[in-house]
């Protein structure tokens, strides 16, 4: 079990759905991270909020829309994806200069 | 540019055989070197930081060690279970992401 919360664990979606990613922690971590992970890469980062703003948008499309609603909680809305947008989502957290700490992913498959 | 380049790429051994797993970086400054474990279809578990060439770090059947360019992550007497792959990632002086190795998939034979 990891200290990162992950829902749903898997997610299939259709090109006009529209469905949210969600992801909880309670260390107290003031960072949070959004990666994705195609099969045999590394993770990719795509957003970290920091203390709850939006610190840095790796040029991610705007069909992926990251909401951190309080400290412990973040989202990531999705709309109009593609197929290439299937992947491993994971979410991590961080205090200061401590290692990120990652969930278990959402596995998102879009049809 | 802050870049990791690990090798081998893949590697299997049999059960017990020790092996060590490399770690090559350049950075302007290294704030710390960071080891996970990824087990396939779940989040990379950390292992180690590392901060400063000379440091080790244990724990059960690995070790990290750090230089000036290069991190090892040395594997005594493997099980099947230590299977995984392994990922390296430094975080840079000035920089605002880690930057990840293309990992190291290990494969332990019975």
């Amino acid at each position: 079990d990891t200290e990162v919360t992950q829902t749903p664990k898997h997610l299939v979606m259709g090109m006009t759905n529209k469905k949210s990613l969600k992801c909880e922690q309670h260390m107290g971590h003031r960072a949070m991270y959004w990666y994705k992970q195609k099969a045999k890469k590394p993770p990719e980062l795509m957003f970290v909020y920091s203390y709850e703003k939006l610190s840095i948008n790796e040029s991610v499309p705007s069909r992926f829309s990251p909401e951190c609603p309080n400290s412990s909680l973040l989202n990531l809305h999705l709309h109009a994806l593609q197929p290439e947008d299937s992947a491993l989502y994971l979410c991590a957290s961080s205090q200061a200069n401590s290692p990120l700490h990652f969930g278990n992913g959402t596995r998102l498959t879009v049809t | 540019e802050d870049q990791v380049t690990q090798s081998p790429e893949a590697l299997r051994l049999q059960e017990g055989e020790s092996s060590s797993l490399n770690c090559s970086y350049t950075v302007s400054g290294l704030r710390g070197l960071f080891w996970y474990r990824q087990d396939p279809g779940k989040g990379p578990e950390f292992l180690f930081t590392l901060y400063s060439a000379g440091e080790e770090k244990e724990k059960e059947r690995l070790k990290a060690t750090l230089t000036k360019k290069e991190s090892f992550l040395h594997i005594t007497a493997p099980k099947p279970e230590d299977s995984a792959t392994y990922l390296c990632a430094v975080h840079g002086q000035g920089a605002q992401k880690l930057v990840f190795g293309q990992g190291t998939r290990l494969t332990i034979n019975p």
